[in-house]
């Protein structure tokens, strides 16, 4: 089973501010199976990015993807009130599906 | 609208069991597949089980198999997962999401919440 660790495991940041968060895998994944999730509390996930670097439908273009093999990255160009969440990376392979444990984005 | 509803969750006692269910609206149920996916409290996602369009091919999480099952009702726009012999581990908010092509799940439920616990 492929391990996704996820860091920082929180980013303390303000509003406007840039953030950079990290998805690592225990082996090489396909870019095609790596996608981000937001999660706001008490709400379901939402897919951000997929394949990698491709944004899901209706995400603002301050957020993006990129990466390959076993590095990725998600980045906030400039955070918003409403980005503060919880951000997942997610990758499928081998007939299942693993998470990283999370980023929290904090003011 | 896209949406996906679940319900069934509630307390149940450990060695219990419970049928959750997912119904589907604004798309066409049968040309997705659709995946569980849970989330203990204060913790991270954890997949739990995957359904193809015709049920053909279905996978679980090494946590959930030979307890739970995974069905869908094409007919009906609905997915359940039956899920007996629970454990104080099951106890988290159960999520269906519909699985793309691509493999990612772009559209999640609001949850349902399953507590095991005597």
């Amino acid at each position: 089973e492929i391990v996704l660790t996820q860091s920082p495991g929180t980013l303390s940041l303000s509003p406007g501010e840039r953030a950079t968060l990290s998805c690592r895998a225990s082996q090489s994944v396909s870019t095609s199976y790596l996608a981000w999730y937001q999660q706001t509390p008490g709400q379901a996930p939402r897919l951000l990015i997929y394949g990698a670097s491709s944004r899901a439908t209706g995400i603002p273009d301050r957020f993006s993807g990129s990466g390959s093999g076993t590095d990725f990255t998600l980045t906030i160009s400039r955070l918003e009130p409403e980005d503060f969440a919880v951000y997942y990376c997610q990758q499928y392979g081998s007939s299942s599906w693993t998470f990283g444990q999370g980023t929290r984005v904090e003011v | 609208e896209v949406q996906l509803v679940e319900s069934g969750g509630g307390l149940v006692q450990p060695g219990g069991s419970l049928r959750l269910s997912c119904a589907a609206s604004g798309f066409t149920f049968s040309s997705y597949s659709m995946n569980w996916v849970r989330q203990a409290p204060g913790k991270g996602l954890e997949w739990v089980s995957f359904i193809s369009t015709s049920s053909s091919t279905i996978y679980y999480a090494d946590s959930v198999k030979g307890r739970f099952t995974i069905s869908r009702d094409n007919a009906k726009n609905s997915l359940y997962l039956q899920m007996n012999s629970l454990r104080a581990e099951d106890t988290a908010v159960y999520y269906c999401a519909r699985v793309r092509r691509d493999y990612n799940m772009d559209v999640w439920g609001k949850g349902t919440t399953v507590t095991v616990s005597s």
